[in-house]
């Protein structure tokens, strides 16, 4: 089954502990992408990559960081978490060229930072 | 700067009525556009797109869009709502620099 996996999917942690949310695809997608949820703004864009090894940054990358080392996982990571980056966070991937843009999300990981 | 803008942040309708959410966006030239449907607690899941050619596409759940390059819209319809489409719906645009852009979200919620 096609899929893009998110986990955990639930995180609580605290103050400045790293963490790293993963991201896989089975789909051999060249472009994989992370967005935050915050109620009223919608999704916005942290961080996207166009194929392994290139990465760019979106609309809010401050505070992120990520890393493409295989096409089929794109790990989101926070080094030093803050409570402004408590949100729900998807996962998504895509196909590239035209006519072929249709991003499939994961399923979401909400993190609470305290 | 580029945008995508959804005007009403809750619309509420009776069940059988139509339905319109609206979707403007501000691009320099035609984007790739996209609605999607996301139900409490849940992903997002893709309900049509818009590349080019026909403007009046159809989606899936019985859902159409009308794309208008006059107006910078993309308003999404349904003739006749059911309880079950009660959820938040995402209008979003890429160009072809690959950034994404999501407009704030309509939340529909649809009475008995």
């Amino acid at each position: 089954e096609a899929q893009v996996t998110q986990n955990p999917r639930y995180l609580i942690t605290v103050t400045g502990k790293k963490l790293t949310v993963t991201c896989s695809q089975n789909m051999n997608h060249e472009y994989m992408s992370w967005y935050r949820q915050d109620p009223g703004l919608g999704l916005r864009q942290i961080y996207y990559s166009m194929n392994v090894e290139v990465t760019d940054k979106g609309d809010v990358p401050e505070g992120y960081k990520v890393s493409r080392k295989e096409k089929r996982n794109f790990p989101l990571i926070l080094e030093s978490p803050s409570p402004n980056q408590t949100s729900l966070y998807f996962c998504a991937s895509s196909s590239m060229g035209q006519g072929k843009n249709i991003q499939y999300f994961g399923a979401g990981t909400r993190l609470s930072v305290l | 700067a580029q945008s995508v803008t959804q005007p009403d942040i809750h619309i509420t309708v009776s069940e059988g009525a139509s339905l319109e959410l609206r979707c403007n966006y501000s691009y320099g030239a035609t984007p790739y556009l996209f609605w999607y449907v996301q139900s409490p607690g849940q992903g997002l899941q893709l309900l049509l797109k818009y590349f080019s050619g026909d403007t009046l596409v159809q989606g899936i759940k019985g859902f159409e869009a009308e794309f208008k390059r006059s107006q910078s819209s993309f308003n999404l319809r349904k003739p006749s709502v059911h309880w079950s489409d009660a959820a938040e719906y995402f209008c979003a645009a890429v160009s072809g620099t690959y950034k994404y852009i999501f407009g704030t979200g309509t939340r529909l919620k649809v009475l008995a």
